[in-house]
């Protein structure tokens, strides 16, 4: 069964480095997704990506954040300057149809970010 | 805007017994509703949906959902709990056109033996 794979599993840095999350969406999808989820907190939706460019944000994906879909197959995420406070599990997700048709969306087992 | 409370952080029943999952939303149009599982280190799954077709929705593993307009609920239900089903489970909303989802703060359910 076709999965969504995320890489690292666990990445530990120090604050004010750059780090990028890699995510290996399902090779049939066109939406693709970052969530976050702070330790004993819910998810929280950061962004949306579809074309080539973000469909939508929120207000946790500043200027610091950004989405990148380098090749056919990987879709990153880039945090510049790493602070405290972005110590998350970090979900990536795709989907075949935008939320508009309720499509599932695939979930990754996640990478947690320790920021030290 | 849209919002998911889940009433009941924790919630703890004997293997056998009925299970039962509170979420309330709140949306300013027709929502879409939607059930996830997260087991112990391990991504999300989708358990069940609703998309505005039968208001009885049924699942994955034996589990279901009611869509009640009247409540703004989304209850999950299953008749008879396995040990198995002891993990978190976590209610979320979408609406159509949006390319967000929006989740509940999660309910980890404790199954006894």
């Amino acid at each position: 069964e076709p999965e969504v794979t995320q890489t690292p599993s666990h990445q530990v840095t120090q604050m004010g480095q750059e780090v990028i999350l890699r995510c290996v969406p399902i090779s049939n999808h066109l939406y693709f997704y970052w969530y976050r989820q702070i330790l004993g907190q819910k998810v929280e939706f950061l962004v949306s990506f579809y074309n080539n460019e973000i469909s939508e944000k929120s207000e946790i994906f500043d200027d610091q954040f950004s989405v990148e879909r380098p090749d056919g197959s990987n879709f990153t995420l880039k945090i510049r300057s790493t602070k405290l406070e972005d110590s998350a599990m970090y979900f990536c997700a795709s989907s075949d149809l935008g939320q508009g048709f309720a499509s599932e969306q695939y979930f990754g087992p996640g990478t947690r970010l320790t920021v030290t | 805007a849209q919002s998911v409370t889940q009433l009941g952080s924790h919630v703890s029943v004997s293997e056998g017994a009925l299970v039962l999952l509170r979420c309330n939303y709140s949306s300013s149009v027709p929502p879409y509703l939607f059930w996830y599982v997260q087991y112990p280190n391990q991504g999300l799954q989708l358990l069940l949906k609703y998309t505005s077709a039968a208001t009885l929705v049924k699942g994955i593993n034996g589990f279901e959902a009611e869509f009640k307009k009247s409540e703004t609920s989304f209850h999950l239900t299953k008749p008879s709990a396995h040990m198995s089903d002891a993990a978190e489970y976590f209610c979320a909303v979408s609406e159509a056109g949006g390319f967000k989802t929006i989740f509940g703060a999660g309910t980890r359910l404790f199954v006894k033996a």
